[in-house]
């Protein structure tokens, strides 16, 4: 199946652990994204990068990094998580970011991260 | 001030009523977007629309794009149970999403 696929769906741990979150497009995307859905549901940008350009969110905190080993995959690294940074984490992926106008963000099934 | 601002933000209703839900901006957009997402899964696209005073059609879905391209609407008509869920607005090129405005229909 064409989809994006992120692992893990439910992460619980601790203050202070690093964690990270593996996503994974077999749709011959050129550009991916991490996006953070709080507890009211709100979609917030983190990351958007393809293999020439990553554009942070500057409201991000550094804690968070994106690394990607090639065009297909995007994880999430954080560090030194905390309380604060519990929410739902989307992968997504996109042709060419902003062109074609009709075309879309194809997203996975997102990741529930809970610190504790 | 969000970019977009979607309204309203709780819509519940009765299966067979019908329904608007607004997506607005004071700014100028090539194109906007509306995905619909249900509970443990990610928005899934519905439409885009990108011509000012387009209207796009998806069964008893009706999209419309503002004529100056600052706000879009969504509406449904008969809602049935199955359109639960929480729709979004969104702009592909500012990275942006709305609120949401989450819909329940009961039946």
């Amino acid at each position: 199946d064409t989809a994006v696929s992120q692992t893990p769906k439910y992460l619980v741990t601790q203050m202070g652990n690093d964690k990270s979150i593996k996503c994974e497009q077999n749709l011959g995307h050129d550009t991916m994204y991490w996006y953070k859905q709080d507890s009211k549901k709100f979609l917030k940008i983190m990351f958007s990068y393809n293999n020439k350009e990553l554009i942070i969110n500057e409201t991000v905190p550094n804690r968070f990094s994106p690394k990607s080993p090639d065009k297909a995959h995007l994880n999430l690294h954080i560090n030194s998580l905390e309380l604060g940074d519990s929410a739902v984490y989307f992968c997504a992926s996109s042709k060419i970011q902003g062109w074609p106008l009709s075309d879309g963000y194809t997203f996975g099934s997102g990741t529930r991260l809970t610190v504790v | 001030t969000q970019l977009l601002e979607q309204s309203p933000q709780f819509l519940s209703i009765q299966e067979g009523e019908n329904l608007t839900v607004y997506c607005n901006s004071s700014s100028v957009f090539s194109s906007l977007q509306w995905y619909r997402q249900e509970p443990g899964e990610g928005p899934v696209l519905l439409v885009t629309v990108v011509t000012g005073g387009e209207v796009k059609k998806l069964k008893r879905l009706t999209f419309q794009f503002g004529d100056a391209r600052k706000d879009s609407s969504l509406h449904i008509t008969a809602a049935q149970p199955g359109d639960t869920g929480l729709y979004l607005c969104a702009s592909r090129s500012r990275l942006t999403f709305g609120e949401g405005t989450q819909l329940t229909v009961n039946p």
